[in-house]
């Protein structure tokens, strides 16, 4: 069992919509979760942290924590085509801070 | 503050040579982190450190891997007679060990093609 799963995608949303990123983990110790975008051939990028449950927001970003389900999800509001990227969802393991990823959803957004 | 710096970007060897890829991390963080990509997959853990002290190699790092960070700053990954399934983007990321806070950035990447 992967230790931390996405859907690979891809999904498509129109330009102004609501892009929905989900993402479960095996390990019920991890503490932290991130999610990181990355652009085809770049390295990934930062978006969001989250650490405790419930929902944390930043602009256009919504990181939803519910460690009860070992749930994580991203959601992007007013979604644009510069938002296209594959975007990794990530843990650290419980005991250390290695992070551990998915393999990736890819995001489409169509104009 | 310029970010995390990783060197070269690119790299194209033949099998069987040696490289050696540098990481230079963002000045106040204490843990650094490298990290094997490739196509349609994320990030694979190789090895972290704090500090100088290397805390934890994955077991899929074969011998031919060694990473070191002396003084606790840069650090360099080697790969000993590369194997055409060496091929992919090493990435590095560095991270300030503090309980309230956990983020880790990445480098721009080093991409290693084996001929």
């Amino acid at each position: 069992q992967k230790e931390v799963e996405q859907n690979s995608g891809p999904l498509s949303v129109p330009e102004g919509a609501i892009a929905s990123l989900n993402c479960t983990y095996s390990d019920r110790g991890s503490q932290s979760f991130f999610w990181y975008r990355q652009y085809s051939g770049k390295s990934p990028e930062l978006i969001m942290s989250i650490y405790s449950n419930g929902d944390k927001e930043d602009g256009r970003f919504t990181a939803q924590l519910n460690k009860a389900s070992q749930y994580v999800s991203l959601l992007i509001r007013d979604s644009q085509p510069s938002d296209s990227a594959t975007y990794l969802c990530a843990a650290t393991t419980s005991g250390t801070y290695k992070y551990i990823f998915g393999t990736g959803t890819r995001l489409k957004v169509l104009a | 503050d310029t970010g995390v710096s990783q060197d070269p970007r690119h790299k194209i060897t033949k099998r069987g040579q040696n490289v050696t890829f540098r990481c230079d991390p963002i000045s106040e963080h204490n843990r650094l982190y490298w990290y094997r990509q490739t196509l349609g997959q994320g990030p694979e853990f190789l090895t972290y450190f704090q500090n100088e002290a290397q805390l934890e190699k994955s077991r899929l790092l074969s011998d031919r891997f060694s990473a070191e960070r002396p003084k606790g700053s840069f650090s360099t990954l080697e790969i000993q007679r590369t194997e055409q399934g060496d091929s992919a983007m090493y990435l590095c990321a560095s991270s300030l060990y503090d309980s309230s806070n956990t983020e880790a950035f990445f480098g721009q990447g080093t991409r290693l093609t084996v001929v």
